[in-house]
């Protein structure tokens, strides 16, 4: 059974930068048919897609947060990490982690999600 | 950059009830390349439909997507007590990947 499971701090201090990492267990991250991506949901809103990553390194992301946003990926580990940098009180939400489906070259439908970590912006 | 409108807001049903939450793009999505999740409080969403009208693994026959290019739609055919949860929808037709605002389902 595929989990994953996202980890990080839980409080950060506005103007730096937020980062979270998401082990995958049960399953290879090098899988060919997947991509690996990051969805987030402010406190009582709705759910907003940050980016998504392939095991080769190739990335999409949300244009809004482009300019703030990394995920990387490190295949030895099984794990695909976020950095959203510059961070504000408007960032704070719990983050998702989730596999998702590719076809053609695109990332399609999130099959699996972690539990989700709060992320709480605030000095 | 294709925006997802989920009407009603809210749905007040009873169980046994028919449920139909929609969902309309801005503009096409390019055929069927719409995703249905249920979320329940405290809980991660779960894939519910995928490619318009395909159940996710373990999905039961109640729950249904219909629809293609701008306009979808979610049917669960009789509400059982653990379908009352928020819905939405997600678009993966093209870059960026966004949500609609979700339907809420609630016990009338």
């Amino acid at each position: 059974q595929l989990q994953l499971q996202e980890s990080g701090p839980g409080l950060v201090k506005p103007s730096e930068t937020l980062s979270l990492t998401c082990t995958v267990s049960g399953g290879s991250i090098t899988g060919s048919s997947y991509y690996w991506g990051w969805i987030r949901q402010p406190p009582g809103k709705g759910l907003e897609w940050i980016g998504s990553i392939y095991y080769s390194g190739s990335t999409y992301y949300n244009p809004p947060l482009k300019s703030r946003v990394t995920i990387s990926v490190d295949t030895s580990k099984n794990q695909f990490s976020l950095k959203l940098s510059s961070v504000t009180a408007a960032d704070t939400a719990v983050y998702y982690c989730a596999r998702q489906v590719k076809s053609g070259a695109w990332p399609r439908w999130s099959d699996y999600w972690g539990h989700g970590t709060l992320v709480t912006v605030s000095s | 950059e294709i925006v997802l409108t989920q009407s009603p807001g809210t749905l007040s049903l009873s169980p046994g009830e028919r449920a139909t939450l929609s969902c309309r793009a801005s503009q096409s999505v390019g055929g069927s390349y719409l995703a249905w999740y249920q979320q329940k409080p405290g809980q991660a969403p779960r894939l519910l439909i995928y490619g318009e009208s395909s159940r996710a693994t373990g999905i039961p026959d109640r729950f249904s997507g219909s629809g293609s290019g701008t306009d979808f739609t979610l049917t669960i055919s009789r509400l059982e007590p653990e379908d009352f949860a928020v819905y939405y929808c997600q678009h993966y037709g093209s870059s960026p990947f966004a949500f609609g605002g979700g339907t809420k389902v609630e016990i009338k």
